[in-house]
């Protein structure tokens, strides 16, 4: 199994739309996790951290499922500059302090 | 705050040829990275430094790439010789620490190999 594996995608929903995707890993002892946000031809920029039960910010939720490991990521009333790829970010198995990049998951919020 | 700086943005070379990619982290960001993202893929680490240390270089190919950081601050990473396949945007990111908090990219470099 892959230290973390995304949909790629593309997400193509309406704007207003509720949208989620996950990310599995297969860190069992992972303890803090990350959905980062990257626009097109743009670096990645944190969008939300993940620990214990999860998180939420305005329109994002980030949960965290133990027991199936994995965690997801949900947009209430989508908008248009939330299309992006979404990065999940897992610890890795080799090393403490290191983290592992997901490839993404494209959305797209179409009018 | 000034952000994480790279140079250049931009660079074109052929295959065989030699470049070089400068990075200045956020003052105080003990910890630097440096990422190779292929298009459509995720960012991928070549190397981390904890101040001048190397912590984690396994994904590094080490035949032709190298990286630095002498005095704890700034970074540089060379390819010699560049092949077709190196084309990729190389990411220069820091953090505070290595504990997995936040990571602040610059804006990456473009490399085009022909």
């Amino acid at each position: 199994r892959k230290e973390v594996e995304q949909d790629p995608g593309p997400f193509n929903v309406p704007e207003g739309a509720t949208v989620a995707f996950n990310c599995t890993y297969s860190n069992s002892a992972s303890q803090s996790f990350f959905w980062y946000r990257q626009d097109c031809r743009k670096e990645p920029k944190l969008l939300m951290s993940v620990y214990s039960s999860g998180n939420e910010d305005g329109r994002f939720t980030a949960q965290l499922n133990r027991a199936s490991q994995y965690i997801s990521l949900l947009i209430r009333d989508s908008k248009l500059s939330d299309s992006a790829t979404y990065l999940c970010v897992v610890p890795s198995y080799s090393s403490a302090s290191k983290i592992i990049f997901g490839s993404g998951t494209r959305l797209s919020i179409r009018p | 705050e000034a952000g994480v700086a790279q140079s250049p943005r931009y660079k074109i070379i052929e295959k065989r040829q030699s470049v070089a990619f400068w990075c200045n982290p956020i003052s105080g960001h003990a910890t630097l990275y440096w990422y190779q993202q292929i298009l459509g893929q995720g960012p991928k680490l070549l190397i981390q430094f904890q101040n001048n240390g190397v912590v984690d270089d396994s994904q590094l190919p080490k035949d032709r790439f190298s990286a630095e950081r002498l005095k704890g601050v700034d970074s540089t990473l060379k390819i010699q010789p560049a092949k077709l396949e190196d084309s990729a945007v190389y990411l220069c990111a820091s953090s505070l620490d290595p504990t997995g908090s936040e990571q602040f990219f610059g804006p990456g470099t473009r490399l085009t190999v022909l």
